[in-house]
């Protein structure tokens, strides 16, 4: 089975604070993506990448950043926090052999900002 | 640009009945459909796709899911429900010329006893 492993369930975070969401997936999948989840909003793309040190801004990439230095790990950083970036976050990835290729998610990051 | 809706926020059912969570697609050429399940504190969990082929499409858990291309439609079902069903449900679509995938907003099924 495919497994994504985000490095944490919980973490709360102060205003201003630059935090790191981290992510590893063990089968070698090129594609990886950032999302987050808020309620009635769904999931919402942050960023993405298809191959190491490449990324590609998706629909709500303000105040994030991301790296990609290992094929297995995705990092996600809020450069300055804010309280509107309380929320949600999922890692995903999977193959890149073309769109019929489902995405498979970390457990998720629940993020406070205070 | 594709996009998804799910109709309902949230569906609730007995037990033992059948149950259908909806979703409609719009998509530039052929779709790439694909329903998750989303457990309280877990992430999403893949459970059908539609390819091409079959409009009926069978998944895990008992699930499937008919695609009708008239109606754009891709609607999730189970002929029994079971409680542990109950879970927030996602639909999915992604344009066959690309890996953006888009999300509804998501409805949340509950089954009751």
């Amino acid at each position: 089975d495919v497994k994504v492993t985000q490095s944490s369930r919980y973490l709360v975070k102060r205003t201003g604070e630059k935090v790191f969401l981290e992510c590893v997936q063990d089968m070698d999948h090129e594609n990886m993506f950032w999302y987050r989840q808020d309620p009635g909003l769904g999931l919402r793309l942050i960023y993405f990448s298809y191959d190491v040190k490449m990324k590609e801004k998706g629909d709500i990439p303000e105040g994030y950043s991301v790296s990609r230095e290992k094929k297995e790990r995705f990092s996600l950083i809020l450069e300055s926090a804010s309280t509107n970036q309380t929320s949600m976050y999922l890692c995903a990835s999977s193959w890149a052999r073309g769109p019929n290729q489902p995405q498979h998610f970390g457990d998720g990051t629940r993020l406070s900002i205070l | 640009a594709q996009s998804v809706a799910q109709p309902e926020d949230q569906v609730n059912v007995a037990e033992g009945n059948p149950l259908t969570v909806k979703c409609t697609y719009s998509v530039s050429g052929n779709p790439y459909l694909f329903w998750y399940v989303q457990y309280p504190n877990r992430g999403l969990q893949f459970l059908l796709k539609y390819i091409t082929g079959d409009n009926l499409v069978k998944g895990s858990y008992g699930f499937e899911a008919e695609f009708n291309k008239s109606q754009t439609s891709f609607h999730l079902k189970k002929p029994s429900a079971l409680v542990s069903d109950s879970a927030l449900y996602f639909c999915a679509v992604r344009a066959y010329n690309n890996n953006d995938m888009r999300f509804g907003a998501g409805t949340r099924l509950t089954v009751k006893p």
